[in-house]
């Protein structure tokens, strides 16, 4: 069946450093990339998506990319701070009639100060 | 601040015990789901439901039902309660309608719910 995989699963960076997530997918008809963010004790909280016809998309400190050809979409933080610290899940969504999303197993990030 | 609110943060019940969760959205979204999340297994999506009075079954609906008797409201329940029940719950909803990006979750706060 269709699957997202996602790496690493857990991710150690210096305050200030970079961070990318990198997630594959298997479903060629997914048109639709959200990233989602859960602080410990808490709901996932979608920060950034991008459509499939679109290659890259940025909010300030956090930008997605996709290859469509390769089937990878990324997740980059810059300048990451103490409270990036999260685990962070990707999606992808495929829309035939109804829609279904599949789930990465989800990226532990820690930022150490 | 739209908000989907689950009801409990917290809840302990015995085996056995017919469970409800509520699950409460404030946006007018169409789509309505649960999941589960247990550690090493990601996310794992029990029902959801597209409409009112309308639900489908997820990838794990064995040991559980739902209602959504209004637009608002999704109900999950576990009719008889078991400690492999025992999970972090967590309801979404999504608005549903073209373009994709209605299709991005707004998540609660989720219920820790403990079976003993």
């Amino acid at each position: 069946g269709e699957n997202v995989e996602q790496h690493p699963s857990t991710l150690s960076v210096q305050e200030g450093d970079s961070a990318v997530i990198k997630c594959t997918y298997s479903d060629s008809a997914s048109n639709y990339f959200p990233w989602y963010k859960q602080e410990l004790g808490k709901g996932p909280q979608l920060i950034i998506d991008i459509r499939s016809n679109v290659g890259e998309k940025k909010d300030q400190r956090i930008a997605v990319t996709l290859n469509k050809t390769a089937k990878h979409f990324s997740l980059h933080i810059t300048e990451t701070q103490p409270e990036d610290s999260a685990v962070y899940f990707c999606a992808a969504v495929t829309y035939t009639g109804g829609f279904k999303t599949i789930f990465g197993a989800g990226t532990r990030l820690f930022v150490k100060a | 601040d739209v908000k989907v609110t689950q009801s409990s943060r917290y809840l302990v019940k015995r085996t056995g015990e017919k469970v409800f969760l509520e699950c409460v959205q404030d946006m007018d979204h169409e789509n309505m789901f649960w999941y589960r999340q247990d550690p090493g297994l990601g996310l794992r999506l029990i029902y959801f439901s597209y409409d009112v009075k309308m639900k489908e079954k997820g990838d794990i609906p064995e040991g559980y039902s739902v209602s959504r008797e209004k637009k608002e409201r999704f109900s999950l329940i576990l009719e008889s309660a078991s400690t492999n029940q025992t999970s972090m719950y967590l309801c979404a909803s999504t608005k549903g309608k073209a373009p994709p990006e209605s299709y991005g979750y707004t998540f609660g706060s989720g219920t820790r719910l403990t079976v003993v």
